[in-house]
């Protein structure tokens, strides 16, 4: 069955404890993308991917890495996490950056 | 900044009628354009992708494109409740070094039975 799998699904963690987001995807995309949505803000890319060992930032980088070391794989890492990071988080996938995009199941983040 | 504005709703519709949903967007250049439907909680679902001027339909859903007017729409015909969800407006945009989807925040539909 063609995917996005993120892992974790839910996650509580604490301040200043680094913590990473798996996202895979088995598509062969080329173009991976990282959004988190918040209430009454939408959807707001964070990073995003061309291909291997091609990233940039999106509309709200700060705080975040990515990286994409394999094509299926782009994890997302907080370094040091705050509280202002609590949102839910999806990583998408697509062919190319014109064409539409497919969400994984979402990472629900929340930093005490 | 490349734009994309929806309706902020809510739009509440009765079970059966016709719901319809609009987006405007800003970058001319866009030549495709994507409808999500999102469930409280749950990920964005592509349920429409129209290219060219005019309508395309699948099944319940039409997608109407006017690029001159820069402007895409979804109907809904014989709305369901289980329509009720937000619906996303996606255009892609490029410029500079920045490729990316760009949403619309969503119009939230309710669909009574």
């Amino acid at each position: 069955e063609a995917q996005v799998t993120q892992n974790p699904r839910y996650l509580i963690t604490v301040t200043g404890k680094k913590l990473t987001v798996t996202c895979s995807q088995n598509m062969n995309h080329e173009y991976m993308s990282w959004y988190r949505q918040d209430p009454g803000l939408g959807l707001r890319q964070i990073y995003y991917s061309m291909n291997v060992e091609v990233t940039d930032k999106g509309d709200v980088p700060e705080g975040y890495k990515v990286s994409r070391k394999e094509k299926r794989n782009f994890p997302l890492i907080l370094e040091s996490p705050s509280p202002n990071q609590t949102s839910l988080y999806f990583c998408a996938s697509s062919r190319s950056a014109v064409n539409e995009q497919f969400f994984g199941p979402g990472t629900r983040l929340t930093v005490l | 900044q490349k734009e994309v504005e929806q309706n902020s709703g809510p739009l509440s519709v009765p079970e059966g009628a016709i719901a319809s949903l609009n987006c405007t967007y800003s970058d001319r250049v866009s030549q495709s354009f994507f409808w999500y439907r999102q469930y409280s909680g749950k990920s964005p679902e592509l349920i429409m992708s129209i290219y060219s001027n005019g309508d395309k339909e699948d099944g319940r859903f039409t997608a109407q494109l006017n690029k001159a007017s820069q402007y895409v729409s979804l109907l809904i015909r014989d709305s369901q409740p289980s329509d009720s969800a937000t619906y996303l407006c996606a255009v892609p945009n490029s410029g500079g070094s920045n490729y990316k989807l760009t949403f619309g925040k969503g119009t939230l539909l309710t669909v009574n039975p």
